[in-house]
Order: structure tokens, then C-alpha cells, then sequence
């Protein structure tokens, strides 16, 4: 079946400093991928996302590329800010599944930022 | 503004009761889901619903039911069947159930039992 994993956290960085969170996935079809982020006690936005292989999402400062062949979306970011502190969700979403439609998340990535 | 509101944000509930949780969106979306987040865990979908008036179970469907009677509403029941109940539930919609469709989440409801 499906599934993504991400890479274990927390991640704890300085203001400024460099991200990378790894996210590989398994999937039988074609899949879609997605990076979502969750503040506290709030719901999922979606922060980007990319369709096919080589395809590059980006948004605020965040970059994702879609690379098939190691089968991975690793989420970068040149420079974090505290305000980006949050939770970080990989997701897939592949029609060649059982569940057409659905999401398949990893467990999330909890992000800190010191000033 | 178009988007997703869950109610209520917070909701206690006795061991042994029903209880209805609310979403509604007003982005004229055919699909709507349901999923449960759990501390230190990905989402896991519960319902999911492609058009009004019906619905197919997801990955963790058993304890709970729900109902698509307008295009605008899909709420979740969770029932006294289900276990574990207490957790962060979230809904969502999306235009289509594309692979390339984009999934927006409301804001939440956290269900805790007593």
C-alpha cells in the first residue's frame, strides 16, 4: 500500500539557519505530493504541492521538488524565521490506490525556531 | 470568504454517548473528508464523501457514521462503538477527487472523553 515517511523530529534551528525535512513515499499509481503545515491547535494549510516528476512547488520561501527516480519530496527553506515554527506534514494522494481521493500523510515533523 | 468551519472547537462527551460533530464549507466542493490526528501522528481517514447522498468508509471507520444530505454539510457522528475517541478531528474538502486536487482542512475539533 501507500505511505510516507518523514523525518523524525523535532528539528530545532536557529533564526536564519538552513531547513531540510526529508519526506520518501511508496506509492502504486502516479501519486500527487504535498507538503501541509499545522500551527497550534489550528487545522492543516497546505503550503505547496507538485504533480509530476521534476516538478518544483514553492511557496513563501519553502521549495519542494518531486524527484521519481529516489521516489522523494524533501521540503528546503534558505533561511527560517520564528514565525515558522509549526508541524510539517508530507502527503501523497494517488488514484492508483483503494481510497481514490485520499490522502496518505507521514507523521509529521515538528519544527522550532529559536530567535 | 470562502472555507471550512468545524464546530464546535472543543467538545467533552461521557463515555456511552453520540456525539455529532458539524462541518460545512462553502467553496461548492463535491468531496469532503473526514480524518483523525492523534499526538505524534499522521492523519487517518475516517469518511469520505464524492457527491450528495453518498459516502464510502476510509482506513478507521468503525465507531463512527456520517451523512451527506447537502452539498454543503458533512458531519461525523462519532457513537459509543468507538474505543478511543478522544483526538483532534479534521475535516476537508476538495473540488474533485483528482490525484492533483487540493484537500483544504477547517480549523479542527478536539473531542475529549470523560
Amino acid at each position: 500500500g501507500d505511505s510516507v515517511t518523514q523525518m523524525e523530529g523535532p528539528v530545532t534551528l536557529s533564526e536564519e539557519a538552513f531547513l531540510t525535512i526529508n519526506c520518501t513515499y511508496t506509492a502504486t499509481g502516479y501519486p500527487s505530493l504535498f507538503w501541509y503545515v499545522q500551527y497550534p491547535g489550528e487545522g492543516l494549510q497546505l503550503l505547496l504541492k507538485a504533480t509530476k516528476a521534476d516538478d518544483k512547488g514553492s511557496n513563501k520561501g519553502f521549495e519542494a521538488t518531486y524527484r521519481k527516480e529516489t521516489t522523494s519530496f524533501h521540503l528546503e527553506k534558505g533561511s527560517v524565521q520564528v514565525s515558522d515554527s509549526a508541524v510539517y506534514f508530507c502527503a501523497l494522494s494517488d488514484p492508483g490506490g483503494t481510497s481514490y481521493g485520499k490522502l496518505t500523510f507521514g507523521q509529521g515533523t515538528i519544527l522550532t525556531v529559536h530567535p | 470568504d470562502g472555507g471550512i468551519t468545524q464546530s464546535p472547537k472543543y467538545l467533552f462527551r461521557k463515555e456511552g454517548q453520540n456525539v455529532t460533530l458539524s462541518c460545512e464549507q462553502n467553496l461548492n466542493h463535491d468531496a469532503m473528508y473526514w480524518y483523525r490526528q492523534d499526538p505524534g501522528q499522521g492523519l487517518r481517514l475516517i469518511y469520505y464523501s464524492q457527491i450528495v447522498n453518498d459516502f464510502q468508509k476510509g482506513d478507521i471507520a468503525e465507531g463512527y457514521s456520517v451523512s451527506r444530505e447537502k452539498k454543503e454539510s458533512f458531519p461525523l457522528t462519532v457513537t459509543s462503538a468507538q474505543k478511543n475517541p478522544t483526538a483532534f478531528y479534521l475535516c476537508a474538502s476538495s473540488i474533485g477527487q483528482g490525484r492533483t486536487d487540493t484537500q483544504y482542512f477547517g480549523p479542527g475539533t478536539r473531542l475529549t472523553v470523560l
